[in-house]
Parts: structure tokens; sequence; C-alpha cells
């Protein structure tokens, strides 16, 4: 495996599962991300993990949580989600720290996500 | 509220002409800045980052960046149909904040 993947690709859950999106990087990388794609808006930062420490946490709802057990792997866990939470979800790392200037962030394939 | 802004288009250009895709900000602080390429059901793809004032250059691919005026913009050369896509531009202070993105087409 190369660069960033996630998994699963999609997901289909409804309102009352527990579910975990997970992301690994294989580039060696110190900063993991988790984003929020949704259609016809911007690309929403969700949470921020620099050597392993969460760094920034954007009022993201609780039914959200992150867990980055060590540098390579990031995980989202989902719990009673809503509708509206059905987007692309989208894992990133940079080789910088999360706060250094040379940020240049690389994308994994995303995770499709519908929650009826 | 920090701002990145893009035209969301679509931006139409004939192959081989230049396309020129523009982004603004509002954060005077931020320090670089990206262009993404995302193709329709795609991750988005680092094309380039640019850190200082002026143009950089690779390939078909220039990013022009006018800080005092908090301008970055995208040229590409020579467009081709391949290059039919969303770019997004992205700004970094102490968070990165990415545009809504100018979806471009080049028609052959």
């Amino acid at each position: 495996e190369t660069g960033v993947t996630q998994t699963p690709r999609h997901l289909v859950m409804g309102m009352t599962n527990k579910k975990s999106l997970k992301c690994e990087q294989h580039l060696g990388h110190n900063a993991m991300y988790w984003y929020k794609q949704s259609a016809k808006k911007p690309l929403e930062l969700m949470f921020v993990y620099s050597l392993e420490e969460r760094v920034e946490n954007n009022s993201v709802p609780s039914r959200f949580s992150p867990e980055c057990p060590n540098s390579s792997h990031l995980f989202l866990h989902l719990h009673t989600l809503q509708p509206e939470d059905s987007a692309l979800y989208l894992c990133a790392s940079s080789q910088d720290s999360a706060g250094g200037i040379y940020n240049e962030q690389f994308f994994g394939p995303g995770t499709r996500l519908t929650v009826l | 509220q920090k701002e990145v802004e893009q035209n969301s288009g679509p931006l139409s250009v004939p192959e081989g002409a230049i396309a020129s895709l523009n982004c603004t900000y509002s954060d005077r602080g931020s320090q670089s800045f990206f262009w993404y390429r995302q193709y329709s059901g795609k991750s988005p793809e680092l094309i380039m980052s640019i850190y200082s004032n002026g143009d950089k250059e690779d390939g078909r691919f220039t990013a022009q960046l006018n800080k005092a005026s908090q301008y970055v913009s995208l040229l590409i050369r020579d467009s081709q149909p391949s290059d039919s896509a969303t770019y997004l531009c992205a700004v970094k202070d102490n968070d990165m904040r990415f545009g809504a993105g100018t979806r471009l087409t080049v028609k052959p």
C-alpha cells in the first residue's frame, strides 16, 4: 500500500448504528486530519492530530469521535448519526506538523457515508 | 469569519487555451497557499503550493500570489480535456481553509 488509504470506501448506516472509519498513511507523516465534504460546500476540517496528539476539534458534534493510536493510523468513530451527516469523509496527512507553514496535505480516497 | 472565495464556475475554455482560476482570502495572516485538483468522485490531489509573493511555475501550471491584494491564482497553459475538474484553493494560517472550488471544463 502507498500514500493514504481509507476503509471502507462506501458505508450505509442507520441512525442507531455504530461504525468506524479507518485511515492509514504510509508516508511517514507527522500529522493527520479528518475532513467532511458535502455537496456544493467547501471542505470542512473536523479534527487534527499532530504527533499523535489532538490539536484541533472544530466544534464537531460528539457523535463523531476521533482516535489516533499511532502516527500512521486514524479512526473516526460514528454513533447515532443524522441524515445530514451523509457526506464524503476524507482523511489527509502532512509531513509538516499541523502548525507548520509547509503543510502540504495529501488526501486518501475518502469514505462515502450515507445515513438512512 | 475567515473566508476563501472562488468563482464556482463552470469555467469553460477550448483545448490549448489558458485557463485562469482565481481565489481571494480574508485573513491577512495567511502564510501558505495551495491548489488542489478534484476529479468527479475522487479525492483532492495537490498540484501546487506557494508561500511567497510572485509566480511559481511547474510544467503547464503557474501559481501567482499577491499577499497585499489577498489574491492567489492558478494558470493552466495549453489546457487539455484531462484538466477538466474542480480546482480547490486552500489557504493556511493556523488552520487550513478551503474554497468551494471552481469547476473547469476544457472542450476539445
